[in-house]
């Protein structure tokens, strides 16, 4: 069964600082990996995912990941964070018929 | 607009009072599925429905129904709710395209429920 790790439950940097929020997954075949936001009161928000091709994938607001798979990772980024970045974000790998399995996800804290 | 819309969005009850909790989307998505959200623990999968009158259970089916008479309405009920399900709800849904079924979810705004 597929399984993903998030390690950082809280981080916090300055606003302009950059962002790296960390994702290692467990999965038997080629993975479809996905980050989702979520806002405060808000249902989650897809920011970007990987199916396959270049391994470097941009998303909406900004944001990148990078699938390495020798690391079994897919960590997103950010080269300056903005205020409206607050918000909780979540990895989640898809192992085929929409069975998606999410991270514990991090908490993002923006300071000015 | 598309989206995925759930009713109510907060919700307190007592322990064995049977509730409903619907969920619409208006994107003619053939999969529906509902998660709940708990503090450290991710979002875990309840149901989820393939299409119409198909229905399988998640990670953590017990003490919840669903059902899917209709492409669009997708409704989690809880015939006896216990403190234990006190959690954020959401229904999600998404087209079932390509060979391996991995498009992206589209979340409603989420439940509150709180069983006392």
């Amino acid at each position: 069964a597929q399984s993903v790790t998030q390690p950082d439950i809280h981080i916090t940097v300055s606003e302009g600082a950059s962002l790296e929020l960390r994702c290692n997954y467990s999965y038997g075949a080629t993975p479809y990996l996905f980050w989702y936001v979520q806002s405060p009161g808000q249902g989650l928000q897809l920011l970007l995912k990987y199916f396959s091709g270049d391994t470097l994938v941009q998303g909406i607001k900004g944001f990148e990941a990078e699938f390495k798979r020798s690391q079994s990772s897919f960590n997103l980024r950010k080269p300056s964070v903005h205020w409206s970045d607050a918000a909780e974000y979540f990895c989640a790998v898809g192992a085929g018929y929409q069975k998606v399995t999410f991270g514990t996800g991090t908490k993002l804290q923006v300071i000015p | 607009e598309a989206q995925v819309t759930q009713n109510p969005r907060y919700l307190i009850t007592v322990t064995g009072k049977k509730l409903t909790v619907t969920c619409s989307q208006n994107m003619n998505h053939e999969y529906m599925s509902w998660y709940r959200q708990d503090p450290g623990l991710g979002l875990r999968q309840i149901y989820y429905s393939m299409n119409v009158e198909v229905t399988d259970k998640g990670d953590v089916p017990e003490g919840y129904k669903v059902s899917r008479k209709e492409k669009r309405n997708f409704p989690l009920i809880l015939e006896s709710p216990s403190p234990n399900q006190t959690s954020l709800y959401f229904c999600a849904s998404s087209l079932l395209a390509g060979s391996s079924y991995n498009s992206p979810l589209h979340f409603g705004n989420g439940t509150r429920l709180t069983v006392t």
